[in-house]
């Protein structure tokens, strides 16, 4: 199985700083990687597709790079409404689907 | 537009059965695979597996097969998931979830999400 891990675990920031994130699959996966957002109490909500690709609705500041094993999330102005814990997922090792453990955003 | 909404909070006693719903609305139901992802109190995202939603055939991630039922009533778009002989490590929120790829074979992720329902197991 292909395992996924994410750095930091959590990380407090101000407002309009530039946040990175990273994922690292333990095997090639290609740009079959996804991001999500989850704010606390909520349903997870897909930001990006394909590594790299913007979901529509997504504001431009949030975005992602990557193939292969290792990938990056950006956002490049943090904003209060960002708070939240973002995941990143591979869909290569089909019929299984992975979750990295999460990354915490908070604001400093 | 594309909804999925989940039934509501459940609370059940160690040894007894749960059916989770979640009905879908603003697209052809049959046309698209559903998942089910577990999230345990303060931990990250676990997926359980999806439903061929135009054949009903399930496939079932490790660690979620015999307690666990995937079906569907279509004439309803509604998915569900039942669990059987709950224990206290059940107590999770669990989620649904629409693969938007349309594909049967290139399953690309999860969206849109059921809000969540929160099955809580206690004595």
């Amino acid at each position: 199985d292909i395992q996924m891990t994410q750095s930091p675990s959590s990380l407090s920031a101000s407002v309009g700083d530039r946040v990175t994130i990273t994922c690292q699959a333990s095997q090639d996966i290609s740009n079959y990687l996804n991001w999500y957002q989850q704010k606390p109490g909520k349903a997870p909500k897909l930001l990006i597709y394909d590594a790299s690709n913007l979901e529509t609705g997504v504001p431009s500041r949030f975005s992602g790079s990557g193939s292969g094993t290792d990938f990056t999330f950006t956002i490049s102005s943090l904003q209060p409404e960002d708070i939240a814990t973002y995941y990143c997922q591979q869909y290569d090792n089909l019929p299984s689907f992975t979750f990295g453990p999460g990354t915490k955003v908070d604001i400093k | 537009q594309v909804q999925l909404v989940q039934s509501g909070s459940e609370l059940k006693k160690p040894g007894a059965s749960v059916k989770v719903s979640c009905k879908a609305s603003g697209y052809t139901f049959t046309s698209y695979a559903m998942n089910w992802v577990r999230q345990a109190p303060g931990q990250g995202l676990e997926w359980m597996g999806w439903i061929n939603t135009n054949t009903g055939n399930p496939t079932y991630a490790q660690g979620f097969t015999g307690r666990f039922v995937f079906s569907l009533d279509t004439s309803v778009s509604t998915a569900y998931l039942q669990i059987s002989s709950l224990k206290a490590e059940d107590t999770a929120v669990y989620y649904c979830a629409r693969d938007p790829s349309g594909s049967w074979y290139s399953p690309l992720g999860f969206d849109p999400w059921g809000q969540g329902t929160l099955v809580t197991v206690s004595s």
